[in-house]
């Protein structure tokens, strides 16, 4: 089974911040990855999928870039709805957590 | 829009039973999802089911995990059997984006999701 490794698992950043999270994987995913994120009490939220095609309805700040086993979710100018936590997933797997709070 | 309903406590050894209720669209185009998360920790999938009753479920689960589907009444349920505390756990349903990959359907991304039920395992 593939294992994902999200990096940071905590990161502190102000308003305006251009913030990249990490997810790798044990074994090449091809492109089969998708971001979330998640508010405290909130179900998750989808993002991205396919690795780099944005959710509609999800602000262009967000870009997802990566391919195999190294992905990357990039938010260009941290506003401050964004504070929460990011989680990757690939297929059953979820990785565990970035957690992006106030600097 | 998905909603779960069900017990929020559950005892130890029994089986835990949730449902969710899908409004504003017919349940027969996709995969449907039951996710969990323990309090402060990640997200675990549990496992999916079409509207045919076609399931996959997580290996560490397979033995205590029964998901089924109601199409006449746009319904799915999640059976978990045996539980403990490690069960304990906000659970969600969600709606699921799949591809046939490698011989299987397999999940590629969960696009819309109920708001979640906290059950808890204690006696």
């Amino acid at each position: 089974d593939i294992h994902l490794t999200q990096s940071p698992s905590t990161l502190s950043a102000s308003v305006g911040d251009r913030v990249t999270i990490t997810c790798r994987a044990s074994q090449s995913t091809t492109n089969w990855l998708a971001w979330y994120q998640q508010k405290p009490g909130k179900a998750p939220n989808l993002l991205i999928y396919m690795g780099s095609s944005l959710e509609s309805g999800v602000p262009s700040r967000f870009s997802g870039s990566g391919s195999g086993a190294e992905f990357t979710l990039t938010i260009s100018s941290l506003q401050p709805d964004d504070f929460a936590t990011y989680y990757c997933q690939h297929f059953e797997t979820f990785g565990q957590g970035t957690k992006v709070e106030i600097k | 829009q998905l909603q779960e309903s069900g017990p929020g406590l559950v005892k130890p050894s029994e089986t835990l039973s949730l449902t969710c209720t899908v409004s504003g669209g017919s349940i027969r185009r996709y995969y449907w999802s039951w996710i969990r998360q323990p309090p402060g920790e990640g997200l675990e999938w549990i496992g999916h089911i079409n509207h045919s009753g076609s399931t996959n479920y997580n290996p560490p689960l397979k033995s205590r995990v029964t998901i089924s589907v109601d199409t006449s009444k746009n319904q799915l349920s999640l059976k978990l059997t045996s539980v403990t505390a490690a069960d304990t756990a906000v659970y969600y349903c969600a709606r699921t984006r799949y591809d046939y990959i490698w011989g299987s359907y397999r999940p590629l991304g969960f696009d819309f999701w109920g708001q979640g039920t906290m059950v808890t395992v204690t006696s």
